[in-house]
């Protein structure tokens, strides 16, 4: 596609539920990367993935964050027994790059989860 | 360790007067350096970047920025403001060497508000 898309654009979960957010890159990017935004913490990066592999997971906050990239195109963020403080926009970003190189990273428009 | 700061939480400017946006970053290596501006539920947008050369990067919408190794600042600007330049403003720096040279960290974010 023309941009990277996210979806749901909006999810609304009760404490405790399993979410899963959806990530599709632009076409041919081969890094794909994992941002949360918070009001308390601005921008968080979450975790990298270069293909299908994921180099670094240290920005995960909790084991009940876990992430996965098929096929080098689309990645899921799963987060498991949601808790309030999961509450944030959640965002996806890809860039034409491997480590080391100046690619910029292009950002989706982000899924607002909210978390009841 | 890399990390950005932002001074300014907000920026106010009268449409057609010069904007400035601050920023100053620490890296131990050498910088990549990245704004991004981002408009009310939308993603973060690129507007420019800083990877070698010329000290003044030029970018979209007629912004501009300059990286100053001295002072570690990298600091953007617009000579005439439009009210459609208000938006949050994400200054990000990336370490050129090490093993985490693909993660971008961002500061606060500074909104800034241009009045007709």
């Amino acid at each position: 596609g023309a941009g990277v898309s996210q979806s749901p654009s909006n999810k609304v979960t009760e404490k405790g539920k399993d979410v899963e957010l959806r990530c599709d890159p632009i076409s041919g990017h081969t890094a794909l990367y994992w941002y949360r935004q918070s009001l308390g913490q601005g921008l968080e990066f979450l975790i990298y993935f270069q293909g299908n592999s994921a180099p670094d997971k240290s920005g995960l906050p909790s084991d009940r964050f876990s992430a996965e990239r098929t096929g080098g195109s689309v990645s899921t963020l799963t987060i498991q027994r949601t808790q309030q403080e999961d509450s944030a926009v959640y965002l996806c970003a890809s860039s034409l790059g491997l480590a080391g190189l100046s690619y910029e990273q292009y950002f989706g428009p982000g899924t607002r989860l909210t978390v009841t | 360790a890399q990390s950005v700061a932002q001074p300014e939480d907000q920026v106010n400017v009268a449409e057609g007067n010069p904007l400035t946006v601050k920023c100053t970053y620490s890296v131990s290596g050498n910088p990549y350096l990245f704004w991004y501006v981002q408009y009310p539920n939308r993603g973060l947008q690129f507007l420019l970047k800083y990877i070698t050369g010329d000290n003044l990067v030029k970018g979209s919408y007629g912004f501009e920025a300059e990286f100053n190794k001295s002072q570690t600042s990298f600091h953007l600007k617009k000579p005439s403001a439009l009210v459609s330049d208000s938006a949050l403003y994400f200054c990000a720096v990336r370490d050129r060497e090490g093993s985490n040279d693909y993660k971008l960290s961002f500061g606060a974010g500074t909104t800034v508000t241009v009045r007709a």
